[in-house]
């Protein structure tokens, strides 16, 4: 079966650092884009950016550019979304999804990791 | 940037046809893709490349694509198809975009 399986919740104080992570199973890691998408709470859909973890080539959203980074590690199958200071504005969920290579719909997505950031 | 507008609701009875509209600037030369999210859930692909549906999603389940404006449609509307509808295309400049989302209410 194929799946993505998300790190548990994260409580956290504005200014800490934080990384969430997304291991995919039952298929090539290397051969799928796997991005992030953020939700906050009562709200849409927000894409971050994507990561192919076969070269490592990474793409983000003009909007979280310089605001996360996204890595994989290919050798465990395993993605990561990261903040250097964390903001309560990054109070969200957070999903991270299999993108399909040439179309780039998501079709495989994980459960989500819900982050909150409290003084 | 690359913008997509949906309604915030749709209301449907029971049984009967919803449309869930999805524009953009000159959509119909893109890829559309949509996503059901039911509360509390993750978003599940149901339409990929503007009319595909992925194995398991019902017939009731089509889309289409032309011009400015992406259609899911929803045959037959049950009470469990309920949930926000996003459509996504991919754009050279923005990368992936999202849009707005739609309420999806079966009376």
């Amino acid at each position: 079966e194929v799946q993505l399986v998300q790190s548990g919740a994260e409580v956290k104080k504005p200014g800490e650092s934080l990384k969430i992570s997304c291991k995919g199973s039952g298929y090539s890691f290397t051969s799928y884009w796997i991005g992030w998408v953020r939700q906050m709470p009562g709200k849409g859909l927000e894409w971050m950016g994507i990561i192919y973890p076969g070269d490592s080539d990474t793409r983000y959203s003009p909007s979280f550019q310089g605001q996360v980074t996204i890595s994989a590690d290919k050798s465990i199958s395993t993605a990561y979304l990261q903040w250097s200071s964390l903001k309560a504005s990054d109070t969200a969920m957070y999903y991270c999804a299999r993108h399909e290579v040439y179309y780039y719909y998501m079709d495989v997505w994980g459960k989500g990791t819900t982050v909150t950031v409290s003084s | 940037s690359y913008e997509l507008t949906q309604p915030l609701s749709v209301s449907v009875a029971l049984g009967q046809t919803a449309r869930i509209t999805c524009g953009g600037n000159n959509i119909g030369s893109k890829n559309v893709h949509w996503y059901q999210q039911k509360p509390g859930q993750a978003p599940v692909l149901v339409i990929y490349r503007d009319s595909n549906r992925p194995s398991g999603i019902p017939e009731r389940f089509s889309g289409s694509n032309s011009g400015n404006t992406a259609t899911l449609t929803i045959s037959r509307a049950q009470a469990g198809d309920e949930a926000d509808y996003y459509c996504q295309v991919w754009d050279s400049s923005t990368a992936e975009v999202f849009g707005t989302g739609t309420k999806v209410t079966v009376l």
